[in-house]
């Protein structure tokens, strides 16, 4: 299985901040790489695709980077409603895996 | 617009058997397939596996291989998940999410408690 290592685990940041989110795949996944924001006792929201691909609706501060066995999630200027757990996934082979989160608190 | 409406919560006994349905609505249910997500309380994201709507293929993970067992119902839009011999540790919330590979959207999740 790929395992996807995420870090850091969680982060402290203020309103304004600009937020770098890593992920690290255990072998290549290409670019078969999603990310998904995720608050407390709600689902996941998909955010990002195929490693750079924004999905409809997602704000701009929003980006994501990277081929291969390391990606980046980058939110520009940190907003009050960005405070969530982040999570990244590997879609290039089965079983599908996910990366352990990232917690962005205040 | 797409929604994935999840069924209630559920307690289960060791042992038992829980089957979570999904009803979609907003998108032609047999042009996609379903994932199925799962997580435990305060882990990460864990995939189950996927099913084709169209044609029923599925692919599940090999740790749930022979107990779970993903359905879908074309004439009501409605895929099910159903998980067998459940233990403590299957306690969590299940989500579905429409898609085979990366999902775009998802339902509100089905808490489901393993306990005696």
């Amino acid at each position: 299985d790929i395992q996807m290592t995420q870090s850091p685990s969680s982060l402290s940041a203020s309103v304004g901040d600009r937020v770098t989110i890593t992920c690290r795949a255990s072998q290549g996944v290409r670019n078969y790489v999603a990310w998904f924001q995720q608050k407390p006792g709600k689902a996941p929201k998909s955010l990002i695709y195929f490693a750079s691909s924004l999905r409809d609706g997602v704000p701009s501060r929003f980006s994501g980077s990277g081929s291969g066995t390391d990606f980046t999630l980058t939110i520009s200027s940190l907003q009050a409603e960005d405070f969530a757990t982040y999570s990244c996934q590997q879609y290039d082979s089965y079983p599908l895996t996910f990366g352990g989160g990232t917690k962005v608190e205040i | 617009q797409v929604q994935l409406v999840q069924s209630g919560a559920e307690v289960k006994k060791p042992g038992a058997s829980v089957k979570v349905s999904c009803k979609a609505s907003g998108y032609t249910f047999s042009t996609y397939g379903m994932t199925w997500v799962r997580q435990a309380p305060g882990l990460g994201l864990e995939w189950m596996g996927w099913i084709s709507a169209y044609k029923g293929h599925t692919n599940y993970a090999q740790k749930l291989q022979g107990r779970v067992t993903l359905t879908t119902d074309t004439s009501t839009s409605t895929a099910y998940m159903e998980l067998r011999s459940l233990g403590s540790d299957d306690t969590g919330v299940y989500y579905c999410a429409r898609g085979t590979a990366e999902a775009d959207y998802w339902g509100q999740g089905t808490l489901v408690t393993v306990s005696s």
